[in-house]
């Protein structure tokens, strides 16, 4: 069964911060990894996907890494704002027999606080 | 292109009460997913539809639980005799199977709180 686990769990730091979370996964046959923003009592905004042959993608202040042979994707916020601030969540998907990507397994998160 | 839509936002129902909440996805999305999410804790995969077939289900999803995807467009997530465990977040989300990356595009949700 495939697990995710996210660290830190809760992160508080000034603005301007550069700063870097941590997902690790147990089952290195992924499809896909995804991370989200969910902001309080919202749905998920998706905020980069690495397909498992890639090794990164950026977009703006984010990059995600991918080691997919040790488990593991970091997301990097450069230049911290406070409204960075949410949780950030990741998720991965493994092959679907049929082809294609199964459901997402998600870690419990990562509570982002940044300080004005 | 609107994004995915779930309706009711919100459900308040009491104990042994029948539930159903609805999610259109994006327009062309051939696969949709449901998702719940406890206070704390990141969502736990339920089941997931490529047109109308359901694809796999989780061991969550008891038998008071129902999905289906008539015409492959809109879906229909039923709970029976909801008890108070039910209460939680219920997401939607769907994806493009001709997009080899299958990004995974989120509704806002349907909040339910069984009294």
């Amino acid at each position: 069964k495939q697990e995710v686990t996210q660290i830190p769990a809760a992160l508080s730091v000034p603005e301007g911060e550069n700063l870097v979370l941590n997902c690790s996964f147990t089952d290195s046959a992924i499809y896909n990894l995804q991370w989200f923003r969910q902001d309080p009592g919202k749905g998920l905004t998706s905020l980069l996907l690495i397909q498992s042959s890639q090794r990164e993608q950026t977009s703006g202040r984010l990059n995600a890494s991918l080691d997919k042979s040790s488990g593991r994707s970091t997301l990097y916020i450069a230049a911290s704002q406070p409204g960075d601030s949410a949780t950030y969540l990741c998720a991965v998907s493994l092959m679907y027999s049929g082809g294609g990507a199964d459901g997402l397994t998600f870690g419990k998160g990562t509570h982002l606080i940044i300080q004005p | 292109d609107t994004g995915v839509s779930q309706n009711p936002r919100h459900k308040i129902t009491k104990r042994g009460q029948n539930v159903t909440f609805r999610c259109d996805p994006i327009s062309e999305h051939n696969r949709l997913y449901w998702y719940r999410q406890t206070l704390g804790q990141g969502p736990e995969f339920l089941t997931y539809f490529q047109n109308e077939a359901q694809l796999e289900k989780s061991r969550l999803l008891s038998d008071r639980f129902s999905a289906e995807r008539p015409k492959g467009s809109f879906s229909t997530l039923e709970i029976q005799r909801t008890e108070q465990g039910d209460s939680a977040m219920y997401l939607c989300a769907s994806s493009f199977r001709q997009q080899a990356s299958y990004e995974q595009y989120f509704g806002p949700g349907t909040r339910l709180t069984v009294t």
